[in-house]
């Protein structure tokens, strides 16, 4: 199994200010023959499903405000919100979609400070 | 647009089968462009993947899962089913049913699930 790593587990930061969640996986997500890294974001708000946020590492999803980008390739990743909102409060996850085994993050839990 | 809406028992026995049930609407599930899939959630935990399959029948399953799931796809009903065997208590989570991305015979991201449905598992 490919395990990916993130990092850190929770973080607090000021409305308007930048956050920064990393992922770091086990093999590389990068496909050479499509140079595409295999690397999804997702947003889970309390008590409601996961929302897909970012695929392809740096594609974002239809709606997804654009405060929201992903980055990144081989193994390391990074999700930021560049402002961040009161609404931005949730659990985010990275997943790889490049073994056919697919797998997660354990999750960072973001807050206001 | 596309809805998904699980259902089934959310209360199972220990050693019995756990067996849940994904309605689809608004796309047909007989499509190549997608693949049905189920990953599940503890109480306060993370996510965890369960599986995914093509209407076609093609299956990618959670390795350490493998040998308890049987996933199927009903074209007729536009529905697909999770049934995971001799269930315990770690089998408890909230189970999501979602829509994957196919790319390439190969499930990607998800861009649609269900509510999810809590399956406790206790005598």
């Amino acid at each position: 199994d490919i395990v990916m790593t993130q990092a850190p587990d929770s973080l607090a930061v000021s409305l308007g200010e930048r956050a920064t969640i990393n992922c770091k996986s086990s093999q590389s997500l990068l496909y050479s023959s499509n140079n595409k890294n295999y690397l999804a974001w997702y947003q889970q708000k309390p008590r409601q499903p996961p929302k897909l946020l970012i695929y392809w590492a740096s594609s974002r999803e239809s709606g997804v405000p654009d405060r929201f980008s992903g980055s990144g390739s081989g193994t390391d990743f990074t999700l930021t919100i560049s402002s961040l909102q009161a609404e931005d409060v949730a659990v985010y996850y990275c997943q790889q979609y490049y073994d056919s085994a697919i797998t997660f993050g354990q999750g960072t839990r973001l807050e206001i400070k | 647009q596309l809805q998904l809406q699980e259902s089934g028992p959310g209360l199972v026995t220990p050693s019995e089968t756990l067996s849940l049930t994904c309605l689809v609407s608004g796309d047909f599930i007989s499509t190549t462009k997608s693949y049905w899939g189920w990953f599940r959630q503890p109480p306060g935990k993370g996510l965890q993947w369960i599986g995914a399959m093509s209407y076609t029948g093609i299956t990618h399953f959670n390795p350490a899962l493998k040998s308890r799931i049987t996933m199927s796809v009903d074209t007729t009903q536009n529905k697909f089913s999770l049934k995971l065997t001799s269930v315990t208590a770690a089998d408890t989570a909230v189970y999501y049913c979602a829509r994957h991305e196919a790319i390439a015979m190969a499930a990607c991201w998800f861009d649609a699930c269900g509510q999810g449905t809590l399956v406790t598992v206790s005598s």
